[in-house]
């Protein structure tokens, strides 16, 4: 296990399709963290997982975003009737318990609405 | 409201001198700070981090120093590398909050 693994890399898709990203985080890791980075700007939390259950999940997530973690695994984020404004670079991170060791993030998916 | 400010968009350091990255914060709920960096097309990586308790942290060519009274810390990296070059981002995080709070980023340029 060498880190957090997103996939796909890079989405294109048309304005009102669904589209749906993965993230594999480091096997021991408990918490698994989706976050948002538009150009310019810093990374925006979406939503938070410790194993299974979704604790926290951000006011910047409209209806059309969904987030599971079925089994305390791997997670997905989906989207459904994308927007323009959906576009940026998601990206999932996930941390141990002990919070020193800070996250680590994988490479991101950008997502392109066209 | 940007609660992590970097205000600093870029800088420019030669080799082998000493890089400073600035970062204030407004929320003095924040126990906790954490600087990444990232390049492009790859997601942030952690670099090094400081409590609220401690004044000072380092790591190698990497140093922290947190200033409470003046909400402010800031990322000293000596002797700076060509390979440093890239985006530093400072975060901060409150309490038993999980979520962290990140600045916009400073572009880190090291010139050989």
């Amino acid at each position: 296990d060498t880190g957090v693994s997103q996939n796909p890399r890079h989405k294109i898709t048309k304005r009102g399709q669904n589209v749906t990203f993965r993230c594999d985080p480091i096997s021991e890791h408990n918490r698994l963290y989706w976050y948002r980075q538009t150009l310019g700007q810093g990374p925006e939390f979406l939503t938070y997982f410790q194993n299974e259950a979704q604790l926290e999940k951000s006011r910047l997530l409209s209806d059309r975003f969904s987030a599971e973690r079925p089994k305390g695994s791997f997670s997905t984020l989906e989207i459904q009737r994308t927007e323009q404004g959906d576009s940026a670079m998601y990206l999932c991170a996930s941390s141990p318990a002990a919070y020193s060791e800070g996250y680590t993030f994988g490479s991101g998916t950008r997502l392109t609405v066209v | 409201d940007q609660q992590v400010k970097q205000n600093s968009p870029s800088l420019s350091v030669q080799e082998g001198r000493i890089s400073i990255l600035n970062c204030d914060y407004t929320n003095s709920m924040f126990d906790y700070f954490l600087w990444y960096k990232k390049y492009p097309a790859e997601g942030p990586t952690f670099l090094i981090s400081i409590s609220s308790i401690k004044d000072k942290n380092e790591d190698g060519r990497f140093t922290v120093f947190l200033n409470k009274s003046a909400k402010h810390l800031s990322l000293h990296i000596v002797p700076s590398q060509p390979g440093d070059s890239a985006v530093y981002f400072c975060a901060a995080k409150a309490g038993n909050n999980r979520k962290l709070i990140w600045g916009l980023g400073t572009s880190l340029a090291v010139n050989p």
